[in-house]
């Protein structure tokens, strides 16, 4: 059975730092990898799509990496803005036909 | 808008009250699914289906049904609801059910009483 985890489960830091957000997964035999962002009553928008034949994926200041050995994917945010703040859930596809979502961070950034 | 709908956005129920959760999605997306959202514990998946008139159980299916009569709309039915229950609800569609193009709709607050 895959299982997600995500640490920290929350994080509030000034604005302008750079931050990594950690996904670990039991199975690695993944087809992709997917970070997604929640804001507070909202649903949920996907960031970062990265596929297995992959290291990492870039959008902006995101970025994505994925270590299929080791079980491990980390979500890096540059320069860190209070619009960043949400929570940030990672997710891996099972069986091919649905997603396994991690726990979450939240994430929480002050000026 | 092209995308997935949810309705009702909140709702209130007394425990053994039963209730349908609507879910409807525009892009001919072939799956769908439903999670329930609690605190600390992520997304868990409760139904899914890969296409009209298939259906399957996910992580936490007890006390919950889904039909999938057409491709755009995916029900969930709580059969006699109990305050386990309370909780934030989505559902999602996508073209393949392997990560690639999910699409979630904004969630139904449900609290049992």
């Amino acid at each position: 059975k895959q299982e997600v985890t995500q640490i920290p489960a929350a994080l509030s830091v000034p604005e302008g730092e750079n931050l990594v957000l950690n996904c670990s997964f039991t199975d690695s035999a993944i087809y992709n990898l997917q970070w997604f962002r929640q804001d507070p009553g909202k649903g949920l928008t996907s960031l970062l799509l990265i596929q297995s034949s992959q290291r990492e994926q870039t959008s902006g200041r995101l970025n994505a990496s994925l270590d299929k050995s080791s079980g491990r994917s980390t979500l890096y945010i540059a320069a860190s803005q209070p619009g960043d703040s949400a929570t940030y859930l990672c997710a891996v596809p099972f069986n091919t036909d649905k997603l396994i979502f991690g726990t979450g961070t939240r994430l929480q950034v002050f000026p | 808008n092209a995308g997935v709908t949810q309705t009702p956005k909140f709702q209130v129920l007394k425990t053994g009250q039963s209730m349908t959760l609507q879910c409807a999605q525009d892009m001919n997306h072939e799956y769908m699914s439903w999670y329930r959202q609690d605190p600390g514990m992520g997304l868990r998946l409760i139904h899914y289906s890969v296409g009209a008139g298939i259906t399957d159980q996910g992580e936490v299916p007890n006390g919950y049904n889904v039909s999938r009569s057409t491709t755009e709309d995916f029900p969930l039915r709580l059969l006699s609801a109990a305050p386990s229950q309370t909780s934030v609800y989505f559902c999602a569609s996508s073209p393949t059910g392997d990560g690639y193009g999910y699409t979630f709709g904004s969630g139904t607050r449900l609290t049992v009483v």
